[in-house]
């Protein structure tokens, strides 16, 4: 089955540091999300990108974060000055025409 | 926006027993709905989804839930919890622009 892949699986990083987590959708998938869970709870939107231009994001993407889909199969989310309230679980999904969405494993952010 | 909400932080049955997680939903017009499952430490897995048909819909690892209009509800069940259904569930309703809203989840306890 075809699978959304997320690197890396954990990043650690200093406070004020860029990070860049990368992910790799299904490839006939056209949407594309990125999530936030701080540890253990609610899953919550971030971004969704489609025709390689966001189309929608949240509060929480302010001025700090981006997203790219650099070589049309890679989709990154740069965080460009790292907080401590950045830490948490980033997760990717595709889908295709949003009857099904895959979610990747996650990358866990820890900002030090 | 749409939304979903779950009731339940935690829900706590022994195995063999029946488990129910509840979602209700709030939507216009018709609701695409699913449900994912956390493990600890790993990502969001599918289990199932309602998007139209039957009301009774049938997922992975023998999970079904129930789409009743009347009562706006989602509710998962399985008729007999085994210990390694200890998970963190979530309900999540397809809103505008194709992304996923997600529930605060529920903490899904099987003991032995």
């Amino acid at each position: 089955e075809p699978e959304v892949t997320q690197t890396p699986s954990h990043q650690v990083t200093q406070m004020g540091q860029e990070v860049i987590l990368r992910c790799v959708p299904i490839s006939n998938h056209l949407y594309f999300y990125w999530y936030r869970q701080i540890l253990g709870q609610k899953v919550e939107f971030l971004v969704s990108f489609y025709n390689n231009e966001i189309s929608e994001k949240s509060e929480i993407f302010d001025d700090q974060f981006s997203v790219e889909r650099p070589d049309g199969s890679n989709f990154t989310l740069k965080i460009r000055s790292t907080k401590l309230e950045d830490s948490a679980m980033y997760f990717c999904a595709s889908s295709q025409q949003g009857y099904g969405y895959t979610f990747g494993s996650g990358t866990r952010l820890t900002v030090v | 926006a749409q939304s979903v909400a779950q009731p339940e932080d935690q829900v706590n049955v022994a195995e063999g027993n029946p488990l129910t997680v509840k979602c209700t939903y709030s939507v216009s017009g018709n609701p695409y709905l699913f449900w994912y499952v956390q493990y600890p430490n790993r990502g969001l897995q599918f289990l199932l989804k309602y998007i139209t048909g039957d009301n009774l819909v049938k997922g992975s690892y023998g999970f079904e839930a129930e789409f009743n209009k009347s009562q706006t509800s989602f509710h998962l069940k399985k008729p007999s919890a085994l210990v390694s259904d200890s998970a963190l569930y979530f309900c999540a309703v397809r809103d505008y622009d194709y992304k996923l809203s997600f529930g605060a989840g529920t903490t899904v306890t099987v003991r032995a």
